[in-house]
């Protein structure tokens, strides 16, 4: 079946413009989560959502970054006024319920702020 | 709070011999510790999971990791490396708890794996 899919798989910005990033979960998944993957680091947990609801913001890193969920499905990631230190990998997963143990993750949105 | 330790940034094993990559981790409560690997230019790929049970869990392609409490350490490993083997390698953990609001992975830096021919 299909996986988790994200949309643009690169993009290209500006210093100073929005970007929008978008996963759509594998049909039936009710848990969403964000990771970014920055250049010789590990994952760092962004944002969690379980249906429409976002239990868990703990990992936003400023106000600029947010997040939104409707239908229970596809998940926008939202990066307000890019700066140089959002280049990274932004990285979905989905889980079929929030105490399912295994997420399975998209390939992944590289982001490069100029 | 919740934190894992992957000591080695690059491991280089040759290849038909065994292969250990190291993991350490730090929880409040009991963990549940997962095991990923990501090949370039994709996303990450779920290996294997210690929950409860069992010490040692396999999982897939022939990995298999060891849940050691008293060391807090979740080494991967596998008997006869292949050069397929290599990519980058995540050892992850969470609060192990059926309270909602512990979903949280936390992720080590990562570990690049090379086989050599």
């Amino acid at each position: 079946g299909a996986g988790v899919s994200q949309s643009p798989s690169n993009k290209v910005t500006e210093k100073g413009k929005d970007v929008e990033l978008r996963c759509d979960p594998i049909s039936g998944h009710t848990a969403l989560y964000w990771y970014r993957q920055s250049l010789g680091q590990g994952l760092e947990f962004l944002i969690y959502f379980q249906g429409n609801s976002a239990p868990d913001k703990s990992g936003l890193p400023s106000d600029r970054f947010s997040a939104e969920r409707t239908g229970g499905s596809v998940s926008t990631l939202t990066i307000q006024r890019t700066q140089q230190e959002d280049s990274a990998v932004y990285l979905c997963a989905s889980s079929p319920d929030w105490n399912y143990n295994e997420q399975f993750f998209g390939p992944g949105t590289r982001l490069t702020v100029l | 709070a919740q934190s894992v330790a992957q000591p080695e940034d690059q491991v280089n094993v040759a290849e038909g011999n065994p292969l250990t990559v190291k993991c350490t981790y730090s929880v409040s409560g009991n963990p549940y510790l997962f095991w990923y690997v990501q090949y370039p230019n994709r996303g990450l790929q779920f290996l294997l999971k210690y929950i409860t049970g069992d010490n040692l869990v396999k999982g897939s392609y022939g990995f298999e990791a060891e849940f050691n409490k008293s060391q807090t350490s979740f080494h991967l490993k596998k008997p006869s490396a292949l050069v397929s083997d290599s990519a980058l390698y995540f050892c992850a953990v969470r609060v192990g708890s059926s309270n909602f609001g512990n979903e949280k992975l936390t992720f080590g830096t990562g570990t690049r794996l090379t086989i050599i021919p």
